[in-house]
């Protein structure tokens, strides 16, 4: 069965703290992604990785970085975290040449 | 600029009733479109999808609609159960240069689905 996880379903942090969020995908899928949702604003790409040690800036990259040292995991990282980071993360995989992509269950982040 | 457009940020439907969600896009170089369903406190969960050279594809009480000429697709849902109601999510996968086959999604509809 397919799945998506991620290391914690809500987080509380600090304005200025380092925020990990961890992403592990178990289908040897090539490609993944980290999303964030906002009420209103739909899903929104943050980055993508095509590939180990690969990464692609998506539409709102400013204030994450990305890291992506094996294929089944991805890390998304907020080297100081903002008010206006609050929001809910959700990563995905999928295979290269797929349209699908598979969705963890999401990380409510509130950063105070 | 938003590509995928749902213009209705929700819809309220009565149990065993037809339930029509509606998607908009603006660019023609889209070759294939997907739905999927949010619960709350969940990730999306893929419904169902259509490629661009079909203007109709079924799964049991799902069925997507896609108007090329009118860059509109739609999701029927029939009969509408109360375990419907959640948030759909568009998505459009586009096959451009430039585009690195990444989906682009709409805002949302929120169903709620009354018994």
């Amino acid at each position: 069965d397919v799945k998506v996880t991620q290391s914690s379903r809500y987080l509380v942090k600090r304005t200025g703290e380092k925020v990990f969020l961890e992403c592990v995908q178990d289908m040897d899928h090539e490609n993944m992604f980290w999303y964030r949702q906002d009420p209103g604003l739909g899903l929104r790409l943050i980055y993508f990785s095509y590939d180990v040690k690969m990464k692609e800036k998506g539409d709102i990259p400013e204030g994450y970085s990305v890291s992506r040292e094996k294929k089944e995991r991805f890390s998304l990282i907020l080297e100081s975290a903002s008010t206006n980071q609050t929001s809910m993360y959700l990563c995905a995989s999928s295979f290269v040449l797929r349209n699908e992509q598979f969705f963890g269950p999401g990380t409510r982040l509130t950063v105070l | 600029d938003q590509q995928v457009k749902q213009n209705s940020p929700s819809l309220s439907v009565q149990e065993g009733r037809i339930s029509i969600l509606n998607c908009d896009y603006t660019n023609s170089m889209f070759d294939y479109f997907l739905w999927y369903k949010k619960y709350p406190a969940e990730g999306p969960t893929f419904l169902i999808s259509i490629s661009s050279i079909k203007d109709k594809n079924e799964d049991g009480r799902f069925t997507v609609f896609l108007n090329k000429s009118a860059k509109h697709l739609s999701l029927h849902i029939v009969p509408s159960q109360p375990g419907d109601s959640a948030v759909y999510f568009c998505a459009a996968r586009g096959n451009y240069g430039g585009s690195q086959g990444n989906l682009i999604f709409g805002k949302g509809t929120k169903l709620s689905v009354k018994p």
